[in-house]
């Protein structure tokens, strides 16, 4: 079954960029996975979906800041000109045909 | 707007069933397109799927957790429930709903309620 790997975290200052990386185990390089943040103390959001060329589809309201990216097994989330309340985990998920799992979550410090 | 807001006892004793509702408005439950689904967060954890129902109330569940579990849909008052059977501390937790689309390409969240489970 697919697994997925995230950094347990990662720290930029603000201001700045940061990218993150989702892996995905070996034979599942083609899966989409969607991205959720959650900020201390509440439930998560949906960011985005990303597919393995690259293409993502984003949530509501998701600012512009936000994109994602894809390279071989890896999917990306980039979040530009960081902001305080970017201070939060973010978890990669993915699916198959009859589950879903989520990446253990990055925490994100802005400095 | 849908909105998902889950109910149900934040206390829960040992080898007792834990029942939690999820309670959907703006939008249908009993149209395609969405999977109705419940994951939990266990303290200062990730998050981890518990199951996820289809409309047509077909159902598909964690294979690592209590193989008891069971997802059901109440069309009638617009919810979905989660019955976790004999449950044990290890299933404190917070407990979150969600509507998934099909694509996975857009997920609400509810906000989450803190389950605990303790004589």
């Amino acid at each position: 079954q697919v697994a997925l790997t995230q950094s347990p975290s990662a720290s930029a200052s603000l201001g700045a960029s940061v990218k993150l990386t989702c892996t995905l185990s070996s034979g599942h390089s083609s899966n989409a996975i969607g991205w959720h943040q959650q900020r201390p103390d509440k439930g998560p959001r949906f960011l985005m979906k990303v597919d393995s060329d690259g293409s993502h589809t984003k949530g509501d309201g998701i600012p512009d800041r936000f994109s994602g990216s894809s390279s071989g097994a890896e999917r990306y989330l980039t979040i530009s000109s960081l902001q305080s309340e970017d201070e939060a985990d973010y978890y990669c998920q993915t699916w198959g045909s009859d589950f879903w799992v989520f990446g253990g979550g990055t925490k994100l410090t802005v400095l | 707007q849908v909105q998902l807001q889950e109910s149900g006892p934040g206390l829960v004793k040992p080898s007792q069933t834990l029942s939690l509702t999820c309670a959907v408005s703006g939008g249908s439950i009993s149209s395609g397109g969405y999977y109705w689904t419940w994951v939990r967060q266990h303290p200062g954890k990730g998050l981890e799927w518990i199951g996820s129902i289809f409309y047509t109330g077909f159902a598909y569940y964690n294979p690592s957790l209590n193989s008891g579990l069971t997802i059901s849909l109440d069309t009638s008052k617009s919810q979905f429930a989660l019955s976790l059977p004999s449950v044990t501390a290890a299933d404190t937790a917070v407990y979150f709903c969600a509507r998934v689309a099909l694509d996975n390409a857009r997920w609400n969240w509810g906000q989450g309620t803190l389950v605990i489970v303790s004589s």
